[in-house]
């Protein structure tokens, strides 16, 4: 199993630029969320889906959108780059029914900065 | 509302053994985990516990009172390597809301030699 893998790992937006940072797993895991991380704020949460085609948002979402068209992908979009969006972004699963474990996992990251 | 709280910054020499301490103040409580992140890399999971008492796992023990609100994470035998973050997490929700953490803004642990 690859596990959560997220591309790409480094990126550089001009603000007002637009893209879509990926997110996969293969672990069958309902459970899917995104977190963005900044020195001195610990992870903040983005958006998280219960499943295909649910999707809700978390404590920080203005500014990006999500959906989940398959078990697999989360993708987050960031609709129009600013630089308060500089930031390392973490995509995370979990839960298995059969392993009945709430524990994340985590992808490598995505590094963002916005000038 | 939530509110996870750790110490920022902590240091301990190699062969010890260090505590960091979690407190919580969250709007429910379903369990609580401690993650360990190494600088430029992702969190990785170190436990998870949902009753009192502790959980020893190896070099690492973690510790919860629910009725307090406390929790610890033990690291003995300190290595180089246990050089890191340790980031607490809560589970506040059940039922629909029961994967979302709450996660606390994690204590910087460097070991000396």
């Amino acid at each position: 199993n690859a596990g959560v893998t997220q591309t790409p790992k480094f990126q550089v937006l001009k603000t007002g630029q637009s893209m879509t940072l990926q997110c996969a797993q293969d672990m069958n895991h309902e459970y899917m969320s995104w977190y963005r991380q900044d020195p001195g704020m610990g992870l903040r949460l983005i958006h998280y889906s219960v499943g295909a085609g649910i999707t809700d948002q978390g404590e920080v979402p203005n500014g990006y959108n999500v959906s989940r068209s398959t078990t697999e992908d989360f993708p987050l979009r960031l609709l129009s780059a600013a630089p308060s969006q500089t930031s390392v972004y973490f995509c995370a699963s979990s839960y298995s029914r059969a392993a009945n474990s709430y524990e994340q996992y985590f992808g490598p990251g995505t590094r963002l900065t916005v000038t | 509302g939530q509110n996870i709280d750790q110490p920022t910054e902590m240091t301990a020499t190699e062969g010890a053994i260090v505590q960091i301490n979690c407190t919580y103040q969250t709007s429910g409580f379903n369990g609580l985990f401690w993650y360990q992140q190494h600088a430029g890399e992702a969190p990785t999971f170190l436990s998870y516990n949902v009753l009192d008492g502790l959980e020893e796992k190896g070099r690492f023990s973690s510790f919860l009172s629910r009725s307090k609100g406390y929790s610890y994470l033990l690291l003995k035998e300190l290595q180089m390597k246990d050089s890191a973050s340790y980031l607490c997490a809560v589970r506040p929700y059940s039922g629909a809301g029961s994967y979302q953490l709450t996660f606390g803004k994690g204590t910087k642990l460097s070991v000396i030699p």
